[in-house]
């Protein structure tokens, strides 16, 4: 019963162009969300995170969207490099309000082709 | 400044070993967390400890067992290994162990069982 969905394993972009990864939850009682990415051999960095009390949030070529009706997140990437191939891991947290509690989602695979 | 350093980075048990897995976060972050990473999954939570103290526990069995000492390092331990046991356990640390807020990882130890 996965409370985290990342329905796509993988995605490829062109360089230049947009990379949209979904994210998708059923819990409604989650408050905070993040973004990591993952290059192999190494472990997840952050990347973004956003507040349930917000609908956007920004930094340099990353944007984050949530709709929260829809329990739908999504990270936008402009324009795309292929230094930005790496898994793209969901995260949310919020129940207990532990910090320490991620749920993560399955990950998705980007690849951006020169 | 040291990031999340973890030790072994890979090692081999066999079947019924036991294994202990070593982590030391950034110096400050005194909340340390465990995750499971299989193949093909996103990293699944398995405890957290802040001040010395569990403050949450995934769904794992009571062989995966855990502490944190004084001087806010960890260590994680499984007993009576299974082939399933196989895979990356991350560290991650941050400041506090309650609220929201990003996870610092380390690079990981990648268990096998044969």
């Amino acid at each position: 019963d996965q409370q985290v969905k990342q329905n796509s394993p993988s995605l490829s972009v062109q360089e230049g162009r947009i990379s949209i990864l979904n994210c998708d939850y059923t819990n409604s009682m989650f408050d905070y969300f993040l973004w990591y990415k993952k290059y192999p051999a190494e472990g997840p960095t952050f990347l973004i995170s956003i507040s349930s009390i917000k609908d956007k949030n920004e930094d340099g070529r990353f944007t984050v969207f949530l709709n929260k009706s829809a329990k739908h997140l999504s990270l936008h990437i402009v324009p795309s490099q292929p230094g930005d191939s790496a898994v793209y891991f969901c995260a949310a947290s919020g129940i207990g309000g532990s910090q320490g509690n991620l749920i993560f989602g399955k990950g998705t695979k980007l690849s951006v082709k020169p | 400044d040291a990031g999340v350093t973890q030790s072994p980075t890979h090692l081999i048990k066999t079947r019924g070993q036991q294994v202990t897995l070593r982590c030391s976060p950034i110096s400050g972050h005194k909340s340390v967390s465990w995750y499971q990473q299989v193949l093909g999954q996103g990293p699944q939570f398995i405890f957290q400890y802040y001040e010395k103290e569990e403050r949450g526990r995934g769904n794992f069995p009571d062989r995966f067992s855990a502490r944190q000492f004084p001087n806010y390092s960890s260590e994680l331990n499984v007993n009576a290994l299974l082939l399933g046991d196989s895979a990356l356990y991350l560290c991650a640390s941050s400041l506090s162990g309650a609220g929201t807020g990003e996870l610092f990882f380390g690079e990981g130890s990648r268990l096998t069982v044969l």
